[in-house]
């Protein structure tokens, strides 16, 4: 069965770090790009960040460019997201995405000012 | 707000068809495939639809997708209660040069 599960969210102070963890299974992880996409609370859908499969490619929305990295072990199975500089305005449950088919249950993120 | 514009609510009655939109751009739909994305109270999202009008193994053909121009569509035939939901699409922008959704569509089942 394919499989995302999501971790390392959590309460965290405005200015402060997270790293969050998605292991990965049922599928050979390292050939699929990935992403993290996050959702505010009673709010819609918004991508955060792209890695392709080697890692020789990740993309960030504008927001989070230059706070969050992304990067991802594939020896490992997993994907991660170094969160730092954390801001109210980044509160959400994050949640990780094999290309654009398969999600994880998500994490929650909450930052508090 | 969303690059990709969508009704915030659509309701329907059960067994009937109800229709969802999603208004994009040239730089957006126009050029790149549509997906559509389920999301059950408390979960996670779901792929419905890839590639416009592609639906996954387990998907019902109750579900259908469409696309035209700078539009696209998402059609549920066969209302049920468990289809009561948030529906998103979303496509790549290359104006962005990245991934967008829409606001979401909540839908209610009468």
């Amino acid at each position: 069965e394919v499989q995302l599960v999501e971790s390392g969210g959590g309460l965290v102070k405005s200015g402060g770090s997270l790293r969050l963890s998605c292991a990965a299974s049922g599928f050979t992880f390292s050939s699929y790009s990935m992403n993290w996409v996050r959702q505010a609370p009673g709010k819609g859908l918004e991508w955060v960040s792209s890695i392709v499969s080697s890692s020789s490619q990740i993309y960030y929305v504008d927001s989070v460019k230059g706070r969050f990295t992304t990067s991802r072990d594939n020896a490992k199975n997993s994907l991660y997201l170094q969160m730092n500089s954390l801001r109210a305005e980044d509160t959400a449950v994050y949640y990780c995405v094999r290309d654009w088919d398969v999600w994880g249950q998500g994490t929650t993120v909450t930052v508090s000012s | 707000q969303s690059v990709l514009t969508q009704p915030p609510s659509a309701s329907g009655t059960p067994g009937l068809r109800v229709t969802i939109s999603c208004s994009g751009s040239s730089s957006s739909i126009g050029t790149n495939h549509v997906y559509w994305y389920q999301q059950l109270p408390g979960t996670a999202p779901k792929l419905l639809i890839y590639r416009n009008n592609q639906r996954p193994s387990g998907v019902p053909d109750r579900f259908s997708g469409s696309k035209s121009g700078t539009s696209a569509s998402l059609a549920i035939g066969g209302l049920r209660s468990e289809d009561e939901a948030d529906y998103y699409c979303a496509t790549w922008d290359d104006s962005l040069s990245g991934p967008v959704f829409g606001g979401g569509t909540k839908l209610t089942v009468l």
